[in-house]
């Protein structure tokens, strides 16, 4: 089982401040197989990123996936009220598709 | 529009059995692989299993490997999870997700709002 470690677990920072969230692989995993979610309070997930780096449909370009291998990013250049969230990273080229714990980005 | 709707969840005491339905509308249901993903109480979320577009392809979590059966029945519109010998570590919110592709090896790119599985005595 591919194990996903997210860092940090919260992050605080102000609206318009740049937030970068890491998601680390136990073992290698294809960039293909990448995606991050947000999920906000009370609603269920939302896919942002596929691919580790195209946004899904409908998401704003101030959010950016990158990365290869084992270490993977979400940068979000300038954040929003509506960007405080919870954010999940998931592999899903081998079975089974696990995700990470998650990071919590809160409002400083 | 796009639609995703749980229903069947609810209090189970432990060793008993659910039927989670997921009805889809509003795409090709039969071109899109499914999964279940859940959500235990105040915690992360946990892949469950996912199914092809067609079905002969299925995969599952360790943790509910073989009490656990995913179908779908595309004339229906409708994806199921089959849960036997529920444990209290099985409760949490249980989201229906569409894969963006065929086979399961995909992203979820639409969700349900989910259902609520209790397993108490």
């Amino acid at each position: 089982e591919i194990v996903l470690t997210q860092s940090p677990g919260t992050l605080s920072l102000s609206p318009g401040e740049r937030a970068t969230l890491s998601c680390r692989a136990s073992q290698s995993v294809s960039s293909r197989y990448l995606a991050w979610y947000q999920q906000r309070l009370g609603q269920a997930p939302r896919l942002l990123i596929y691919g580790a780096s195209s946004r899904a449909t409908g998401i704003p370009d101030r959010f950016s996936g990158s990365g290869s291998g084992t270490d993977f990013t979400l940068t979000i250049s300038r954040l929003e009220p509506e960007d405080f969230a919870v954010y999940y990273c998931q592999q899903y080229g081998s079975s089974p598709y696990t995700f990470g714990r998650g990071t919590k980005l809160e409002i400083k | 529009e796009v639609q995703l709707l749980e229903s069947g969840g609810g209090l189970v005491q432990p060793g008993g059995s659910l039927r989670l339905s997921c009805g889809a509308s509003g795409f090709n249901f039969l071109v899109k692989g499914m999964n279940w993903v859940r959500q235990a109480p105040g915690k992360g979320l946990e892949w469950v299993s996912a199914i092809s577009g067609s079905g002969t392809s299925t995969t599952y979590a360790d943790s509910v490997k073989g009490r656990f059966t995913i179908s779908r029945d595309n004339s229906k519109n409708t994806l199921y999870l089959q849960m036997n010998s529920l444990r209290a570590e099985d409760t949490a919110i249980y989201f229906c997700a569409r894969l963006s592709g065929f086979y399961i090896e995909e992203p979820s790119d639409v969700w349900g709002q989910g259902t609520l599985v209790s397993v108490s005595s």
